[in-house]
Order: C-alpha cells, then sequence, then structure tokens
C-alpha cells in the first residue's frame, strides 16, 4: 500500500507543552485515523475522522480531516509523560473488492519529559 | 467494544522450526483479518489479507508458501511462520474490521525471536 507523509519523526518536549503532527498523502481517502502505539503493544485507536473538514476531539487530543482528503492533523495539548509512544496516522479507502485497505505513516515519536 | 486478541504476546524459536500465531475476534465477526509485520523503529507493513473460507491476499513480496494463513472460522485467523530464520524476527500484528465507527482495530501483538 502507499505510505503517508507523516511528520516530524519525532519530538522530544516537556510536560504541558502541546504537540502537533501531521500526515499528507497524494492519495484521497475516505477515512483518517490516528493511533498510538506503546512499545510490545499492537496499536490503540484515538481518533477517526469520516468527512473532510471534520474537526474531532478526544480530551486532550484534536485532531482534524483536511478539506482535499489528502491530510491531517493531530494536536495534543497540555502534554502529560503518559502521551509518550509513537503515533500513526491511517488512511483508509474502500477496496473494489468490498473490505477496506490501510496505510499508515511512518509514525511520529513522542518523548515527554516531566 | 470491538476485541483483537493475540497470543502469544511473545514466542523464541530455533531456526528451521515453524511457528504459529493466532489472531481472535472476541465479540464480534470477522470474515476479513489483516496480518502486519513491523521492524523496530518503523511503521506497520501489510503483509497478507486473511479471508475465511478461501485463500488469503498476500502483499507483493511477501512469501506465501513462508507465512502460511489460515482463517478457518469468522472469529480465529492463524499465521504460521514455517522454517523460521533469524531475519523473521520481527512484531507481528493482526487486525480486523469489526461492525461500527471502531475503525481497524489491532492485536496487542506478537514478538517473534528467532536464534
Amino acid at each position: 500500500g502507499q505510505q503517508l507523509n507523516q511528520s516530524p519523526q519525532s519530538m522530544f518536549i516537556q510536560e504541558g507543552e502541546d504537540v502537533s503532527m501531521n500526515c499528507t498523502s497524494s492519495s484521497i481517502f475516505n477515512t483518517w485515523l490516528w493511533y498510538k502505539q506503546e512499545p510490545g503493544e499492537g496499536p490503540v485507536l484515538l481518533i477517526a475522522l469520516y468527512k473532510a473538514g471534520e474537526l474531532t476531539s478526544n480530551g486532550r487530543l484534536t485532531a482534524q480531516f483536511g478539506i482535499t482528503r489528502k491530510d491531517s492533523f493531530l494536536n495534543i495539548s497540555a502534554s502529560i509523560p503518559s502521551d509518550v509512544g509513537i503515533y500513526f496516522c491511517a488512511g483508509q479507502s474502500r477496496l473494489m473488492n468490498s473490505g477496506y485497505a490501510l496505510n499508515f505513516g511512518k509514525g511520529t515519536s513522542l518523548l515527554v519529559t516531566p | 467494544g470491538a476485541v483483537v486478541s493475540q497470543h502469544p504476546s511473545w514466542v523464541i524459536c530455533k531456526s528451521g522450526t515453524s511457528v504459529k500465531i493466532e489472531c481472535r475476534s472476541l465479540d464480534f465477526q470477522a470474515t476479513t483479518m489483516f496480518w502486519y509485520r513491523q521492524f523496530p523503529k518503523q511503521s506497520l507493513m501489510l503483509m497478507a489479507t486473511s479471508n475465511e473460507g478461501s485463500k488469503a491476499t498476500y502483499e507483493q513480496g511477501v512469501e506465501k508458501d513462508k507465512f502460511l494463513i489460515n482463517h478457518a472460522s469468522l472469529t480465529l485467523s492463524t499465521l504460521t511462520v514455517t522454517s523460521a530464520h533469524p531475519e523473521d524476527s520481527s512484531f507481528y500484528i493482526c487486525s480486523a474490521f469489526p461492525p461500527g465507527d471502531y475503525g481497524y482495530t489491532f492485536g496487542s501483538g506478537t514478538r517473534l525471536t528467532v536464534v
């Protein structure tokens, strides 16, 4: 599948700071998903975006689905140490033979110091 | 919720042996499950799509005779790494797409180490 362009690759911030990361693609997706992965675990869904322009929040997390359907950003406000992990964006598209394909970004590694 | 259970969480095996990894959908039926591989500090790469009652669909470059997939029921898919070699050591993760607004749901992954 197509690899999405996710940036930044890593971030090292202090507790309390806000964080922003984004993903872009040359292809249009029906759905954008943001996952968090902690060491030795599978990714856990944070936010799902279904409509172009949609802005969705989940606690301190806010994500938006770009108008062109080719990009998305994720913001984390007032970061805390437990926000540490790798954040992946994923674009979901419907397959011709039914079902869905998921294309991942390369991930943003977030480190938060107390 | 929609839970995907994966077992074992880690396994160490000798080179040349085979290892089976199970992926179960606990509270929903999944006609399709997906198998990913993730190397350290890299993203998830789709290996194959497991289809209940039919053959799996493999991504380009993935050896179907080495990575055997069986989707025997609507809640279970297995990945068998045959004749494992050290270069097969990786983090293997399965996922499924439950009904409702859950998006893809992932298992907790299996860390395979071939020695």
